[in-house]
Order: structure tokens, then sequence, then C-alpha cells
């Protein structure tokens, strides 16, 4: 069963510290989503890439975040230095941006619950 | 532009009883809907999608959406809701053609009542 595998599950942290979060796609999909989810926001869009490439990386704050797939089946999310209003659900997702029958379906990790104190 | 809106931010039915939560859609393009759930401490899980096909769309768990175009809605619905459907659920649009315009509504809190 094909699925976005997202680590670490759980991650606690000090404020200051570098927090790296990774994803593996599903295999074969060339679209990776970045969403973070809070209480106060909702889903937020960070970054997607498309065949590796970024597309948007608007909605993620570029002082301390940075995102990068080194290869096809690795994504990073990577907050460097977290602070405690970075405290959210991260997910990944992954898709086949190639539209049509497909509908652009997209297929979520569990998240990478972070708490930065 | 597209956006989405849930007429509802929580729903409280009782267990057997008819579910429905409301999503309208506005999009400048010919839409992509979908709706998703999430269940406490989950990631997001697709329950159903709507192309360009059939406009009464079956997904899993005996839910089903209707897309109206005139009414520009994509409402879900379930004839007897179960105790296991307490969750958060999404209504989402995107162009159909491109991931370019995803967008998520705000959620519909779903609690079921024994």
């Amino acid at each position: 069963d094909a699925r976005v595998t997202q680590t670490p599950r759980h991650k606690v942290t000090e404020m200051g510290q570098e927090v790296t979060m990774r994803c593996q796609p599903i295999l074969g999909h060339n679209t990776v989503f970045w969403y973070r989810q809070t209480m106060m926001q909702g889903l937020e869009l960070l970054a997607y890439f498309r065949n590796r490439a970024p597309l948007d990386d608007s909605g993620m704050p570029k002082d301390r975040f940075s995102a990068e797939m080194p290869d096809a089946t690795l994504a990073t999310l990577k907050i460097q230095p977290s602070e405690p209003r970075d405290s959210a659900v991260y997910f990944c997702a992954s898709g086949l941006g190639s539209g049509g029958v497909s509908g652009n379906t997209i297929y979520f990790g569990e998240g990478s619950w972070l708490t930065v104190v | 532009a597209q956006s989405v809106t849930q007429l509802d931010s929580h729903v409280s039915v009782s267990e057997g009883t008819p579910v429905l939560l409301r999503c309208n859609y506005s999009s400048s393009y010919s839409p992509s809907l979908f709706w998703y759930v999430q269940h406490p401490n989950k990631g997001l899980q697709l329950l159903l999608k709507y192309t360009s096909a059939a406009t009464l769309v079956k997904g899993i768990n005996g839910f089903e959406a209707e897309f109206k175009k005139s009414e520009t809605s994509f409402h879900l619905t379930k004839p007897s809701a179960h105790m296991s459907d307490a969750a958060e659920y999404f209504c989402v649009v995107s162009a159909k053609t491109s991931y370019d315009k995803v967008i998520f509504g705000p959620g519909t809190s779903l609690s079921v009542i024994p």
C-alpha cells in the first residue's frame, strides 16, 4: 500500500535549535507539498515542488525555513533557528502532477508533530 | 481566483442520523473538487473526488457528494452517521489541470452523539 512517509513523527526541541523534517513521497509522484497545520491558521501551504524543482515557496518564512529535494525520493523541511511559534503539525503530501483524470489527488503523510519550547 | 467556503465550522449529529457538510466554491477554472477527512492526530485521507465525470460522487465509508455547478456547491452527505465518522472534514478545490491553485477550506468538525 503506497503511502507518504514522514519522519520524525514527534519532535520536541528547544528554541534556537535546528529541526529537520523528512518526507518520502509515493514512488512515481512528481509533485511534493509541505503544509503546516495549527489551530489558529488551519492548513497553510508552505512550499511545493514539481520534478524536484521548487514551484512555490511563498508561504514559507524565508529567514528561517528552507525546503529541498535532494532526490526524487526525499524531501526535507528545515527550520533554523526554531522558535516556539513554529510549534505545529507539518504535513508532507505528494501527487502526480499531470492533471486530467487523476484529478490532482494529493496524498498526505501522517505528519510531523513539532513542539518548540 | 479560487476559494472554498465551508458553511459550518462544527456539525453535531446523533448516531444513525444523516450527515450533511456543506461546501461552496468559486473557481475561474474548471475545478476538481475533493473532500478529505482528518481523524484526531492523523493525516488527511481522501474521501472522494470530482473531476469531470458523474456529478454524484461516491466515496469511502458510505459518503457521497454531489457537484452542482449552478449552485457552485459540493456538499458531503452520508445517510447514517457512525461514531467513527467523528473527525475534521476539509473541502478542497483545485484547477483541473494543475496543482497551482489548490485551496483548502477551513474545515468542519463533525461530532457524533451516541
